[in-house]
C-alpha cells in the first residue's frame, strides 16, 4: 500500500463544468475525510465517510458539491456549475478509526483552478 | 478568533538555528497532530500527541494540555526543513469525532 492516493494532481476547468476527484484510501482504513485548503490558509474540513456512510458535512459543502464512497473504499467529490471561487487544493486524508484518537495519512492533494 | 492560533505566520532562519513554532487553541481536544506541508501540497503528519513530548530525529514536540499550547521544536535547521508547518487539534467532542481543526500554518524558509 503506497498511501493515499488522489487523482488528478491538478485540473483547470472552465467556469461552469463539473468536475470530479478522487481519493484511494489506505486500504485498511475506514474514516475518509475530505478537506479544501486556499491560498495562504489551512485546510478546512468539508466531509467524512466511515465506511460508505457520510456522517458529516460542512455548511462549507454547498448543494454543488457532492461526495461518495459507494463501497467503503475510494471516495469521490464532484463539484457541478463550478465558479472562480472553488479554485482550491482539495485535500483527502484517511484514518483506521479504532480508537477516538487515530493517525491520520494525507494524499497529495487535487488543485483545482476554475478559469 | 479562529479555534487553532499558530505563531509566528512566516519564519526565516539561518541553517544550524533552532527552531520554535508555537500553537494554541481554544477548545477542549483529545489530540493534536503536527503537519508538514511541502510547496507541492501533500502533507505529512510529523507527530500525534495528546500529552508530554515527543521526539523524532531533530523534531520535538511537546504539548501542555492546561494551558493549551503546544510547541514544534527543529534543532539544527537544515534547508530542507523548509515548508509549511501546520497545527491541526482532533477536537474532544462527539459531534465530530476524528475531525482535524487546523492553524493557518507556519511558512519556514532555512537559509544556507
Amino acid at each position: 500500500d503506497t498511501g493515499v492516493s488522489q487523482n488528478p494532481r491538478h485540473k483547470i476547468t472552465k467556469r461552469g463544468q463539473n468536475v470530479t476527484f478522487r481519493c484511494d484510501p489506505i486500504s485498511e482504513h475506514n474514516r475518509l475525510y475530505w478537506y479544501r485548503q486556499t491560498l495562504g490558509q489551512g485546510p478546512e474540513f468539508l466531509t467524512y465517510f466511515q465506511n460508505e456512510a457520510q456522517l458529516e458535512k460542512s455548511r462549507l459543502l454547498s448543494d454543488r458539491f457532492s461526495a461518495e464512497r459507494p463501497k467503503g473504499s475510494f471516495s469521490t467529490l464532484e463539484i457541478q456549475r463550478t465558479e472562480q471561487g472553488d479554485s482550491a487544493m482539495y485535500l483527502c486524508a484517511s484514518s483506521s478509526g479504532t480508537s477516538y484518537v487515530y493517525g491520520y495519512t494525507f494524499g497529495s492533494g487535487t488543485r483545482l483552478t476554475v478559469v | 478568533k479562529n479555534e487553532v492560533e499558530q505563531s509566528p505566520q512566516n519564519l526565516t532562519a539561518q541553517e544550524g538555528e533552532f527552531i520554535t513554532i508555537n500553537c494554541s487553541y481554544s477548545v477542549g481536544i483529545s489530540a493534536l497532530h503536527w503537519l508538514q506541508q511541502h510547496p507541492g501540497g501533500g502533507i505529512v503528519s510529523l507527530f500525534m500527541l495528546s500529552s508530554g513530548k515527543k521526539k523524532h530525529g531533530r523534531l520535538i514536540a511537546t504539548i501542555n494540555i492546561q494551558e493549551k499550547h503546544s510547541s514544534l521544536h527543529i534543532t539544527a535547521s537544515h534547508p530542507r526543513d523548509s515548508a509549511v508547518y501546520i497545527c491541526a487539534v482532533i477536537m474532544n467532542y462527539g459531534g465530530s469525532q476524528g475531525n482535524l481543526i487546523f492553524g493557518k500554518g507556519t511558512k519556514l524558509s532555512v537559509k544556507p
